[in-house]
């Protein structure tokens, strides 16, 4: 079956920090990825998507490539600010049809001033 | 502005007790969602239903049921709560469909935090 493998956290940086959260998954064919942002007392946001290999989803200063090669979906910002602290969900959606989105466990950011 | 609203956003039961959680979209969305999040696991999916009268189960449908009324409300019910139960409930909806272009992108409520004692 499908699956999402996140790096664990707390992950804690400074403000202006580079961020990478590691995301990998398994699936059969060709999934489509996405991650959402789940910020304090609020449910999940999508903050960005990619459908194929090699796409690259950006949206707020966060981007993540599609690299089929290494099964992976890294989420990474050059520079993170206070605001950015959220929980953040890797997510995956099979190809076949009728699939559910498979979510990852979630890594929380907490950035410091 | 669309949203998908959770009628509670604390509550606190005993064991043993009813519980209703309840879930209304106004996005005239055909599927809904239950799920609970829990530290470290994610989330895991309960129960969906694709259209009114209709559900599916998911991941992890012990000790829970749903009921759809209507399109726009997608009840989560714990007829006999447990301890183990205590979570965090997200209600999500999304349009019918394949593809990621619209379909299949899940809009969620703002949760339904619930301890059982």
């Amino acid at each position: 079956g499908n699956s999402v493998t996140q790096m664990e956290g707390p992950v804690t940086l400074s403000e202006e920090a580079f961020l990478t959260i590691n995301c990998t998954y398994t699936a059969t064919g060709y999934p489509s990825l996405f991650w959402y942002v789940q910020y304090p007392g609020e449910g999940l946001q999508l903050l960005l998507k990619a459908t194929k290999a090699d796409d690259k989803g950006s949206n707020k200063g966060f981007e993540a490539t599609y690299r089929k090669e290494t099964t992976s979906f890294h989420l990474e910002k050059g520079s993170v600010q206070v605001s950015d602290s959220a929980v953040y969900f890797c997510a995956l959606l099979g190809s076949n049809a009728g699939n559910m989105l498979t979510f990852g466990g979630g890594t929380r950011l907490m950035v410091k001033p | 502005d669309v949203k998908v609203t959770q009628s509670s956003r604390y509550l606190v039961k005993r064991t043993g007790e009813k519980v209703f959680l309840e879930c209304v979209q106004d996005m005239d969305h055909e599927n809904m969602f239950w799920y609970r999040q829990d530290p470290g696991l994610g989330l895991r999916l309960i129960y969906f239903s694709y259209d009114v009268k209709m559900k599916e189960k998911g991941d992890i449908p012990e000790g829970y049921s749903v009921s759809r009324e209507k399109k726009e409300r997608f009840s989560l019910i714990l007829e006999s709560a447990s301890t183990n139960q205590t979570s965090m409930y997200l209600c999500a909806s999304s349009f019918r469909g394949q593809g990621v272009s619209g379909a299949n992108v899940l809009t969620f409520g703002a949760g339904s935090r619930l301890t059982v004692l």
